[in-house]
């Protein structure tokens, strides 16, 4: 079984700049989550999606990042504009309903110089 | 919202010595606790969980204990081995929306 995959693995921009990450959860997963990890910290919840309404997402920073989920499959995360204190790692992760395990996919690395 | 603590943040053990960490939560409605290990540089992945209704589970050398009452779950790890050394996680999630609350980790070294 194919895990949960992002892209890209890491990725550098200026700031100001935008910037997308990429999400295919594992096939049949109807829940989607994406989070923020700082270094040394435990993730943080951005969104949570639900197919594809986005059901949580009051830690998403409206002003500069946005989330979409067309179809209710892959997802993309957007910073824009990116500033120096984006640089984290984002992780989605996917389950197969709320409340059940949540399988992580490898991270996109952002460093915002 | 929801409120993990973890602790402690660091640990170091022997190879085969037992390894133990704590995590409190705040909301009294949360009923699935997972606990995510993390390598350098990879992705958590999850190695046991608990729901409410249990108040202990075991999966080889590693258990996890909840105390719904006092509000805190433990992980146990026992007969430690160097590829243990990694990052782990404890986490809470809160019933209606399912939010999954993260400790800060707990960065467990095995030496040999």
């Amino acid at each position: 079984e194919a895990g949960v995959v992002q892209s890209p693995r890491y990725k550098i921009i200026e700031k100001k700049q935008p910037v997308a990450f990429w999400c295919n959860p594992i096939s049949g997963h109807n829940t989607l989550y994406w989070y923020l990890q700082n270094l040394g910290q435990g993730p943080e919840l951005l969104i949570r999606y639900e197919n594809e309404e986005a059901v949580d997402d009051s830690q998403l920073p409206k002003d500069r990042f946005s989330a979409e989920r067309l179809k209710g499959v892959d997802s993309t995360l957007k910073i824009q504009p990116a500033e120096l204190g984006d640089s984290a790692v984002y992780l989605c992760a996917s389950s197969q309903a709320a409340n059940t395990e949540a399988f992580f996919g490898q991270g996109t690395r952002l460093t915002v110089v | 919202g929801e409120n993990v603590e973890q602790h402690p943040s660091t640990l170091s053990v022997q190879e085969g010595d037992s390894a133990v960490i704590k995590c409190t939560y705040s909301d009294s409605a949360s009923n699935y606790f997972p606990w995510y290990k993390q390598e350098l540089g990879k992705r958590p992945q999850l190695i046991i969980d608990i729901r409410s209704n249990v108040g202990e589970k075991k999966d080889q050398r590693i258990a996890v204990t909840l105390n719904k009452t006092a509000k805190h779950f433990s992980l146990h790890i026992t007969e430690t081995q160097p590829e243990d050394s990694a990052v782990y996680f404890c986490a809470a999630s809160e019933v209606g929306n399912y939010k999954l609350t993260f400790g800060k980790g707990t960065l467990l070294t095995v030496n040999p």
